[in-house]
């Protein structure tokens, strides 16, 4: 089955910089790559996700990078603020709306 | 807006009892999932359904098992609870499969269960 690695695990970063996310996926069919932010207490909550016909997205400070080629996909946050802490979720899938293979996620800490 | 809920917040059990969890979605979305959720180990999935009466086991099915005999209503089953089973559950739906618009899963809020 599909094998989700994420890093770094912890990040912590000033505020104002960027943040960067790494994820390797194995499956060569899987073609869909969100990203969930989960604060605490609070449930995952979709904020970026990509495509494999696509190889980046950009939304505001978010943007997700994919290399189908490599099998990896990236997240970058510009201008970190103090509530972008949470953790955040890479997954993978082979179609939108389909089981999600997660990986173990980031503990993002943003410091004023 | 999309809506899932979940039965509780908070559940307290006691090794061995039969645990009902319940999740229900108002968006009549086709798929619906089951997820654990463990510090250091992500979410993991236990059990999905792409339709009515259909279910299908995810990584972590053992100890489980499922029901869904309506379109919005998915429940999770402990038949016999052990401690090792606490843990933040948590639901999901999403209308089904395909490259039809941004139609990702949208999580209910969790229920965290502890097996005493």
């Amino acid at each position: 089955g599909e094998n989700v690695e994420q890093h770094p695990s912890t990040l912590s970063v000033q505020e104002g910089d960027s943040a960067v996310i790494k994820c390797t996926y194995s499956d060569s069919a899987s073609n869909y790559f969100p990203w969930y932010k989960q604060e605490l207490g609070k449930r995952p909550q979709l904020i970026i996700d990509i495509r494999s016909n696509v190889g980046e997205k950009k939304d505001q400070r978010i943007a997700v990078t994919l290399n189908k080629t490599a099998k990896h996909f990236s997240l970058h946050i510009t201008e970190t603020q103090p509530e972008d802490s949470a953790v955040y979720f890479c997954a993978a899938s082979p179609y939108v709306g389909y089981a999600l293979n997660f990986g173990k996620g980031t503990s993002l800490l943003v410091t004023p | 807006d999309v809506k899932v809920t979940q039965s509780s917040r908070y559940l307290v059990k006691r090794t061995g009892e039969k645990v009902f969890l319940e999740c229900v979605q108002d968006m009549d979305h086709e798929n619906m999932f089951w997820y654990r959720q463990d510090p250091g180990l992500g979410l993991r999935l236990i059990y999905f359904s792409y339709d009515v009466k259909m279910k299908e086991k995810g990584d972590i099915p053992e100890g489980y098992s499922v029901s869904r005999e309506k379109k919005e209503r998915f429940s999770l089953i402990l038949e016999s609870a052990s401690t090792n089973q606490t843990s933040m559950y948590l639901c999901a739906s999403s209308w089904g499969g395909g490259d039809l618009g941004t139609d990702t899963q949208y999580f209910g809020p969790g229920t965290r269960l502890t097996v005493l």
